[in-house]
């Protein structure tokens, strides 16, 4: 069964500075997704950025990027410039060949002005 | 294009009733997935639907069940309610082509008394 864990259940950056947040997960599947999603107190998750296993480049969405490790099953998230806006629960997700998607524990951003 | 929609927003029911929660997908979308959340477990994946049909199904009891009418709406009920079904219940859909992002609703806060 694949399962995905962040191993920071809560980090802090200062407003403008940049913050990885980390992912690992463990799948025997070759083809796959991985997504980044953001969930503020206002409770609707919204999706951040998007991974396709099968692309060899790193996505990335504005001030957004991965840094995607497939062979190490790793999947990271940085926030460039960070703003008070991105302070948020941050889930990283996979999507299996059933469609399933299973979630880590998330970390909460916290942006110190 | 409209959101995921979902309905009601709060509820408050006693143990022992049983709760319907509604979801409508973004227009075109024929897949909608149900998850659970709670502080404890995180996000689970409790069933998906697609074209009327349920094509997965998470670990959870049969008191929670579901279904999917021909214009893609959804619904989700759980029968003799407990107190540990407290949650936040989110509903996602997709669109046909599987494996790619989910578009999240706002979620039905549901609480148990």
């Amino acid at each position: 069964a694949q399962t995905v864990t962040q191993s920071q259940p809560e980090m802090s950056v200062q407003e403008a500075e940049t913050v990885t947040l980390s992912c690992t997960y463990d799948t025997s599947e070759s083809d796959y997704y991985l997504f980044w999603y953001k969930q503020p107190p206002s409770r609707q998750m919204i999706l951040v950025i998007r991974q396709e296993a099968y692309k060899q480049q790193n996505a990335t969405e504005n001030r957004f990027s991965v840094n995607f490790q497939k062979a190490a099953k790793s999947f990271s998230l940085k926030i460039s410039d960070s703003q008070l806006g991105d302070a948020a629960m941050y889930f990283c997700a996979y999507r299996n060949r059933d469609d399933k998607i299973i979630f880590g524990k998330g970390t909460r951003l916290h942006i110190l002005p | 294009k409209a959101g995921v929609t979902q309905t009601p927003r709060y509820l408050i029911k006693t143990r022992g009733q049983q709760v319907t929660l509604s979801c409508s997908p973004i227009s075109g979308h024929r897949s909608v997935s149900w998850y659970q959340q709670t502080p404890g477990q995180g996000l689970q994946f409790l069933f998906e639907y697609f074209s009327e049909t349920q094509r997965n199904k998470g670990n959870f009891p049969g008191r929670f069940s579901g279904r999917q009418f021909s214009n893609s709406r959804s619904e989700m009920n759980v029968s003799t309610l407990e107190l540990g079904d407290s949650a936040l219940y989110l509903c996602a859909s997709s669109s046909w082509t599987g494996r790619t992002e989910a578009f999240f609703g706002q979620g039905t806060r549901l609480t148990v008394v």
